[in-house]
């Protein structure tokens, strides 16, 4: 069946910094990958996504790439913000719309 | 700005009692999700509608957790009897269509759950 597997946190940076959160995944076929994001007291969020191979997600200066030769879609940033700390989850779909996340990251940046 | 809607937002309950949660999609939502979320995991799915039809609920522990759809609209989830592994947070998402390629989910705040 489909996996996720992320990178564990908890990630602590300083504002500024540059963030990579790994992502890999295990899947029959050719999934959709993507980003959620849950800032605290809210819901999920669709961060970014991507639908083929070589595909780059980009949203709110965060990016992400579709690599199917490693099976990875690693999120990235050059420069957070104290606004980014939330949990971030990486996740994916077969084509039947069911999302199979991963474990969640939990990002927080200090001034 | 339209909003997937949850109630209650907080629920604490003895064990063996019943629990129900309720969800309003986004209007015009043909399809909606109920997920369930332990601390530390990411959600997953526990039952999938397409207007008032089941679609998926492969997942979905049928001895004690039923959901209905009735009018194709707004949804109810149960538990009965809760029991303490049930702690968890209940969210719900909707999406527009199932077309064949993916629709984005949205999601609402969620009912965090707690079985004493």
């Amino acid at each position: 069946g489909n996996s996720v597997t992320q990178m564990e946190g908890p990630v602590t940076l300083s504002e500024e910094a540059f963030l990579t959160i790994n992502c890999t995944y295990t899947a029959t076929g050719y999934p959709s990958l993507f980003w959620y994001v849950q800032y605290p007291g809210e819901g999920l969020q669709l961060l970014l996504k991507a639908t083929k191979a070589d595909d780059k997600g980009s949203n709110k200066g965060f990016e992400a790439t579709y690599r199917k030769e490693t099976t990875s879609f690693h999120l990235e940033k050059g420069s957070v913000q104290v606004s980014d700390s939330a949990v971030y989850f990486c996740a994916l779909t077969g084509g039947n719309e069911k999302l199979t996340f991963g474990t969640g990251t939990r990002l927080t940046i200090i001034p | 700005e339209a909003e997937v809607a949850q109630s209650p937002r907080y629920k604490i309950t003895e064990k063996s009692q019943a629990v129900a949660f309720w969800c309003d999609p986004i209007s015009g939502h043909a399809t909606l999700y109920w997920y369930r979320q332990i601390l530390g995991q990411g959600p997953e799915l526990l039952v999938q509608f397409q207007d008032e039809s089941v679609v998926d609920d492969s997942q979905l522990p049928k001895d004690r957790f039923s959901a209905e759809r009735l009018k194709g609209v707004d949804s109810t989830l149960k538990i009965q009897p809760a029991e303490l592994g049930d702690s968890a947070m209940y969210l719900c998402a909707s999406s527009s269509e199932v077309t064949g390629s993916y629709n984005e989910q949205f999601f609402g705040p969620g009912t965090r759950l707690t079985v004493l």
